[in-house]
C-alpha cells in the first residue's frame, strides 16, 4: 500500500520566519496531494491541496510545491506568526481507490 | 450549513464492550469516511462510504465495521474493545470523493 512519510515530526520557528515541511510517498499512481492542519483540541482542517498536474500552487503565506519525479512535496509558510501553531498533515491519495493515506504530522511552534 | 457533528463527544467504556459512534455529514456530501488519530501516529484510515456503499476499508480487524444510512450518517461500531483501541476517532465528509474533506469534532474513546 502507499507509504508516506513527513519530516520533521517537530519544527520551531520564529515569528517571521518561514517553515518548511517536507512528505514523500511511493504511489505513482497518487494524483492528489492536500495538507491539513489541526490546532491543539481541535478538528483538521484543509489549507491547501494540489492536483499532480500542477507544480506549485499558493494561497497567501502558504504555498505547496510537487515533485512528481521524485515523489515529494512541500508545504512552504512565510512570515509565520504565532497562529500557525499547531500539526500539520500531508496526505495523498492512494491510486485505484477513494482513499487518503496521511502522514504522522509535524507540531509546528511559532516563538513570538 | 452546519458542519460534520459527532455523537457523543466522549466515551468511557471498559474491555470487551461494544461501542457505536455516530456522524452527521455536511448536508449534501455524500461521502463519509472515519479515522482513528492515537498520538504519534497520526490518522489512520478505517472505512469510507458512499451511497450507503462501503467503498474502501483500511487495515483494521473486523471488530471495527460500519454502515451509512440513505440520509448519508453514518455509524461506526467497535465490537470486544480492547485497551489499544482508546483514541480519538474522526468521520469526515464530502462532495463524493475523497477531495476536499471536512472533519467533525470526534469523539474521544476511552477503554479501560
Amino acid at each position: 500500500g502507499e507509504n508516506v512519510e513527513q519530516h520533521p515530526s517537530t519544527l520551531s520557528v520564529q515569528e517571521g520566519d518561514s517553515a518548511v515541511i517536507k512528505c514523500t510517498y511511493s504511489d505513482s499512481a497518487s494524483n492528489y496531494f492536500p495538507w491539513y492542519k489541526q490546532e491543539l483540541g481541535k478538528r483538521p482542517q484543509l489549507i491547501i491541496d494540489i492536483r499532480s498536474n500542477v507544480g506549485e500552487k499558493k494561497d497567501q503565506r502558504i504555498a505547496v510545491t510537487l515533485n512528481k519525479t521524485a515523489k515529494h512535496f512541500s508545504l512552504h509558510i512565510t512570515e509565520t506568526q504565532p497562529e500557525d501553531s499547531a500539526v500539520y498533515f500531508c496526505a495523498v491519495s492512494q491510486g485505484g481507490s477513494e482513499k487518503l493515506v496521511f502522514g504522522k504530522g509535524t507540531k509546528l511552534t511559532v516563538n513570538p | 450549513k452546519a458542519g460534520v457533528t459527532q455523537t457523543p463527544r466522549y466515551l468511557i467504556k471498559t474491555r470487551g464492550q461494544q461501542v457505536t459512534l455516530s456522524c452527521s455529514p455536511i448536508s449534501g456530501h455524500r461521502s463519509v469516511s472515519w479515522y482513528q488519530q492515537t498520538p504519534g501516529q497520526g490518522l489512520q484510515f478505517l472505512f469510507e462510504y458512499f451511497s450507503e456503499t462501503q467503498r474502501n476499508k483500511g487495515n483494521f480487524p473486523g471488530r471495527f465495521s460500519g454502515r451509512q444510512f440513505s440520509n448519508s450518517r453514518s455509524e461506526m461500531n467497535v465490537s470486544t474493545l480492547e485497551l489499544g483501541d482508546s483514541a480519538l476517532y474522526l468521520c469526515a465528509s464530502s462532495l463524493e470523493t475523497y477531495e476536499k474533506l471536512f472533519f467533525g469534532s470526534g469523539t474521544q474513546l476511552s477503554v479501560l
